[in-house]
C-alpha cells in the first residue's frame, strides 16, 4: 500500500464548520507535506512539518504529526465553499529521494 | 512566484503515436518530476530529473522516456502511445535540498487520451 494514506476518501461538510483530514504513514520520514488541487488543477503547496515539529499553523489551516502513530491530521477551520478540493499528504522517506503522493480526500464544503 | 507551465491543457492522440509533453519553469529549479494520476490512484511518479541531462526513473517509467536539454525545459516521451496512457500528466519542480524534501510547484496538467 502507499506510503501516504488519507482518511476519509470523501468529506462533505457544511460552509463554517471545521474540516480535519487524516493520513497515515508506514516508513520513517524526514517531512510531511499537504497539498490541496482545485479540479481540473494542478496541485498546490500548503504546509510542510518537519519530523521533529508536532504541530504547525498557517491562516485556517492547523497541521499535527504524530510520528510514533505515524500520522498527521490537517484541520481546516471555518471552512469555505472556496475550500472544496482534493487534498493530499505526501511524505518522502529517510531512505529515499522521493515524495510519495497519497490518493487524497475530496473535501466538499456546501454554501 | 514560481510558474510551471505545460504547453497543453488537452490532447487527444491516436495509439501508436508519438508523443511530447512539454513542461517549462522560470524559477530555476534544480529538480523537474513527471507525474500521472489516475483516480483513486493519486499521482504516480514517471520520472524525474536533479539536473540538465540527468534523469532518474520514478515507479512507473515503462512505455516513457523524458529528455532534459535545458535547466528550464523537461519534456515527457510516449514512445508509442497506448489506450492505458490515457491519463492526467503533473509536471513539478522543486528547489534542491536534501533529497526531494523541498516543496513542488506543480502546471495545471495536461488531460491526454488515446484513441
Amino acid at each position: 500500500s502507499q506510503q501516504g494514506e488519507e482518511d476519509p476518501q470523501a468529506l462533505s461538510i457544511q460552509e463554517g464548520e471545521n474540516a480535519t483530514m487524516n493520513c497515515s504513514y508506514k516508513t520513517s520520514i524526514n517531512n510531511l507535506q499537504w497539498y490541496r488541487q482545485n479540479s481540473g488543477r494542478g496541485l498546490v503547496h500548503l504546509i510542510l512539518i518537519r519530523s521533529n515539529e508536532r504541530e504547525k499553523h498557517s491562516g485556517r489551516l492547523r497541521v499535527t504529526l504524530d510520528t510514533s502513530k505515524k500520522s498527521s491530521s490537517l484541520l481546516i477551520t471555518a471552512s469555505r465553499a472556496a475550500d472544496t478540493a482534493s487534498y493530499f499528504c505526501a511524505t518522502d522517506n529517510t531512505g529515499g529521494f522521493k515524495t510519495i503522493f497519497g490518493a487524497g480526500t475530496r473535501l466538499f464544503v456546501k454554501a | 512566484d514560481v510558474k510551471v507551465t505545460q504547453s497543453s491543457r488537452y490532447l487527444v492522440k491516436r495509439t501508436g503515436e508519438k508523443v511530447f509533453l512539454e513542461c517549462v519553469q522560470d524559477m530555476d529549479h534544480e529538480n523537474m518530476f513527471w507525474y500521472r494520476q489516475d483516480p483513486g490512484l493519486g499521482l504516480r511518479l514517471i520520472y524525474f530529473s536533479y539536473d540538465v541531462k540527468m534523469k532518474e526513473k520514478g515507479d512507473i517509467p515503462e512505455g516513457y522516456s523524458v529528455s532534459r536539454e535545458k535547466k528550464e525545459r523537461f519534456s515527457l516521451i510516449l514512445e508509442s502511445a497506448s489506450t492505458n496512457q490515457t491519463s492526467m500528466y503533473l509536471c513539478a519542480s522543486s528547489p534542491s535540498g536534501t533529497g526531494f524534501n523541498q516543496p513542488q510547484h506543480f502546471g495545471d496538467g495536461t488531460r491526454l487520451s488515446i484513441l
